[in-house]
C-alpha cells in the first residue's frame, strides 16, 4: 500500500491570490492523480500528473487554472490559480501502481476561498 | 447522463441489521470495479474490488451484473462503525482513470 500526504491540510485564502498544494507519497508509483470534492459532491477528476511532462487534464479543466508539477515519481503539486468563491472545495491527490492496482488517496486539503 | 450512479441514501437502520444498495454504470465497456468506503471529512478508502463472480469480505459482499450495468454491496449484521458514505468506483478503460459516483450514505444506530 502507499501513504500519502498532502500540505497544506486546509487553507483560507482570498479571492484572486493562488495555492499551492503538495501531495507526497511514500513509495514510487506510476500514475498521480488530482481530484476535487465539493461540498455533498463526489470526486471529480482534474487531471492525471505525469512525471516529467504536462499533465492531462479532463474537460471542464485547464491548465493556466490548475498548472500542476511531477518532477519526479513520489511528489507532485497541485496550484489553484486566481482563486475565486467557488474553488472552495476539498482537493485530493492519489496514487496508484497500475490499472488493476489499488487507488490510494491522501487525506485531502480543505481549501475556502472568501 | 452521469457516468455512474448511486441511491443517495441516507440509509438509517439498526445495528445488527442488513443494508443493501445499488450502483448503476453507463459504461457497457467498463473493466473495473469497486466500492470505497468514505467517512465524514476524511478521504476515500479502498472497501473491495468487485468480481465478476460476487465476492465477500467478512460482512460485505458485493455483486457485478453485467447485463444489467449495475453494482451492489450488501452490509450484513451491521455495526456502529459501518456509519460511512460508500462510494462505487468503476474504471471504464484500464487506463487507471476511476469515475465516482456522488455516494450512498449509511447510519447505523444503536
Amino acid at each position: 500500500s502507499a501513504v500519502i500526504s498532502q500540505k497544506p491540510s486546509r487553507d483560507i485564502c482570498q479571492r484572486g491570490t493562488s495555492l499551492t498544494i503538495q501531495c507526497q507519497v511514500d513509495s514510487q508509483v506510476t500514475m498521480m492523480f488530482w481530484y476535487r470534492q465539493q461540498p455533498g459532491q463526489s470526486l471529480t477528476l482534474i487531471a492525471t500528473a505525469n512525471q516529467g511532462s504536462e499533465a492531462t487534464y479532463e474537460s471542464g479543466f485547464v491548465i493556466d487554472k490548475f498548472p500542476i508539477s511531477r518532477p519526479n515519481l513520489t511528489f507532485s503539486t497541485l496550484t489553484v490559480s486566481n482563486m475565486s468563491p467557488e474553488d472552495s472545495s476539498i482537493y485530493l491527490c492519489s496514487a496508484t501502481g497500475g490499472p488493476t492496482d489499488t487507488q490510494y488517496f491522501g487525506p485531502g486539503t480543505r481549501l475556502t476561498v472568501l | 447522463r452521469k457516468e455512474v450512479e448511486q441511491d443517495p441514501g441516507p440509509f438509517n437502520v439498526p445495528e445488527g441489521a442488513t443494508v443493501a444498495f445499488n450502483c448503476t454504470y453507463s459504461n457497457s465497456a467498463s473493466q473495473s470495479f469497486f466500492w470505497y468506503r468514505q467517512d465524514c471529512r476524511k478521504e476515500p478508502k479502498l472497501l473491495m474490488s468487485v468480481y465478476s463472480s460476487g465476492n465477500e469480505d467478512g460482512r460485505f459482499t458485493a455483486q457485478l451484473n453485467r447485463a444489467s450495468q449495475y453494482i451492489s454491496l450488501l452490509i450484513r449484521d451491521s455495526k456502529l462503525s459501518d456509519s460511512a458514505t460508500y462510494l462505487c468506483v468503476v474504471n471504464e478503460g484500464g487506463d487507471y482513470k476511476l469515475s465516482f459516483g456522488a455516494g450512498t450514505t449509511v447510519t447505523v444506530r444503536a
